[in-house]
């Protein structure tokens, strides 16, 4: 079956830091990767995508390649912010998700 | 427009009782799907539906828990004599259809077993 196995954290940065969390998974077939964002005291929003081998999703300013190779989908971001803080998770799937744990980041001014 | 929402967002009840929670999901999304988020499990899925029927439900812990969905649209996730490793938020998601990509997610319902 499916399995995501992500960095948990807790990670605390200074702002302007580079953030990574590492995911790797296990998967049957060539499912879709994502990276779900949940703000403190909100719902799970998408952050970004990957659907094939070697794409690479974005979205602001973050950045994961979906890469067959290594089975990995590692989340970067160059310069964060005070409002990068939150719990980021992991997941891959076609019709349903399968979750890594979360990985909780804390961004200090 | 609207997103998915669920109600009640947050529910107490005593250990041995049943609770309905709901799920209404983004108009003309035909999947649903349910999941379950504690601390010691994280992120699990539970079941989906596609219209009506649910293909897929081989999350669903024990058969205490059960989920439907009419008109395509609305969903309830039942729990009979609920237990306190049943407390949770419970997620409910939603997509355009089985080749979609994406789920979109409600807000939960925070499920409180004493």
């Amino acid at each position: 079956g499916n399995s995501v196995t992500q960095m948990e954290g807790p990670v605390t940065l200074s702002e302007e830091a580079f953030l990574t969390i590492n995911c790797t998974y296990t998967a049957t077939g060539y499912p879709s990767l994502f990276w779900y964002v949940q703000y403190p005291g909100e719902g799970l929003q998408l952050l970004l995508k990957a659907t094939k081998a070697d794409d690479k999703g974005s979205n602001k300013g973050f950045e994961a390649t979906y890469r067959k190779e290594t089975t990995s989908f590692h989340l970067e971001k160059g310069s964060v912010q005070v409002s990068d803080s939150a719990v980021y998770f992991c997941a891959l799937g076609d019709y349903k998700l399968s979750f890594g744990a979360g990985t909780t980041v804390t961004v200090r001014a | 427009g609207a997103g998915v929402s669920q109600s009640p967002s947050n529910k107490v009840t005593e250990k041995g009782k049943d609770v309905e929670l709901r799920c209404d999901p983004i108009s003309g999304h035909t999947a649903l799907y349910w999941y379950r988020q504690s601390l010691g499990q994280g992120l699990e899925f539970l079941i989906y539906f596609q219209g009506n029927s649910a293909p897929d439900k081989s999350g669903l812990p024990s058969d205490r828990f059960s989920a439907e969905r009419t008109g395509g649209s609305v969903s309830t996730l039942t729990i009979q004599r609920t237990q306190q490793e049943d407390s949770a938020v419970y997620l409910c998601a939603s997509k355009p259809g089985l080749s979609a990509d994406t789920q979109y997610f409600g807000p939960g319902t925070r499920l409180t077993v004493l």
